[in-house]
């Protein structure tokens, strides 16, 4: 079985600054995918950022990067250039590449950005 | 398209009442996916359809939940009778499940979830 954990439960960070969120993730299976989902206080699910494992390169969606380090099980989200409306909570997240597309959540890391 | 509609998006009930949470996947998808979120044991996937039949229903916490796939385009997450410990976020998520020998769609699309209360 999978399992995925987020070590921070909570951060806070002044506006501007940059941030970085933690995950591990433990798994026997050579290939999957990881993501970043965000919840802000509307409840909503979006899904901020993606990396396939096969895939070397790092994942970047504008100010959204990840740093997959997969011989470490290691899928950490930085933030740059941080905004009020990045305030949320974090969730990490792991889907096998083949079969079902059952998500296995991390516990989550409640992000605070500070003006 | 409106997305993955879930309602209602509050519910508040008694203790010993029927609970019935609901869902309008996206049109087109085939995949449809319940997910329950509480403070201690975080996002847990309860029960996924895959062409309205239900395929693992394993994380279902016990007999008194039951969830039904009547069509593509809807499901009901039933609980009977509710309990207070059953008080979470409910959400229904919905995707296209690849088909054999195409890359896999990894893409799930989240409802905005209903809030549950048993009082």
């Amino acid at each position: 079985a999978q399992t995925v954990t987020q070590s921070q439960p909570e951060m806070s960070v002044q506006e501007a600054e940059t941030v970085t969120l933690s995950c591990t993730y433990d798994t026997s299976e050579s290939n999957y995918y990881l993501f970043w989902y965000k919840q802000p206080p509307s409840r909503q699910m979006i899904l901020v950022i993606r990396q396939e494992a096969y895939k070397q390169q790092n994942a970047t969606e504008n100010r959204f990067s990840v740093n997959f380090q997969k011989a470490a099980k290691s899928f950490s989200l930085k933030i740059s250039d941080s905004q009020l409306g990045d305030t949320a909570m974090y969730f990490c997240a792991f889907m096998k590449y083949r079969g079902a597309q059952k998500l296995v959540f991390g516990q989550g890391t409640r992000l605070t950005i500070n003006p | 398209d409106a997305g993955v509609i879930q309602s209602p998006r509050h519910e508040v009930t008694e203790m010993g009442q029927e609970v019935t949470l609901r869902c309008k996947p996206i049109s087109g998808h085939n995949s449809l996916f319940w997910y329950r979120q509480t403070m201690m044991r975080g996002l847990e996937l309860l029960i996924y359809f895959n062409n309205n039949v239900p395929i693992d229903d394993s994380g279902m916490p016990e007999d008194r939940f039951s969830a039904k796939m009547p069509n593509a385009s809807f499901s009901t997450l039933k609980i009977q009778p509710s309990e207070p410990r059953d008080s979470a976020v409910y959400f229904c998520a919905s995707s296209l499940a690849p088909m054999r020998g195409i890359r896999p769609n990894e893409k799930l699309f989240f409802g905005s979830g209903t809030q549950l209360s048993v009082l």
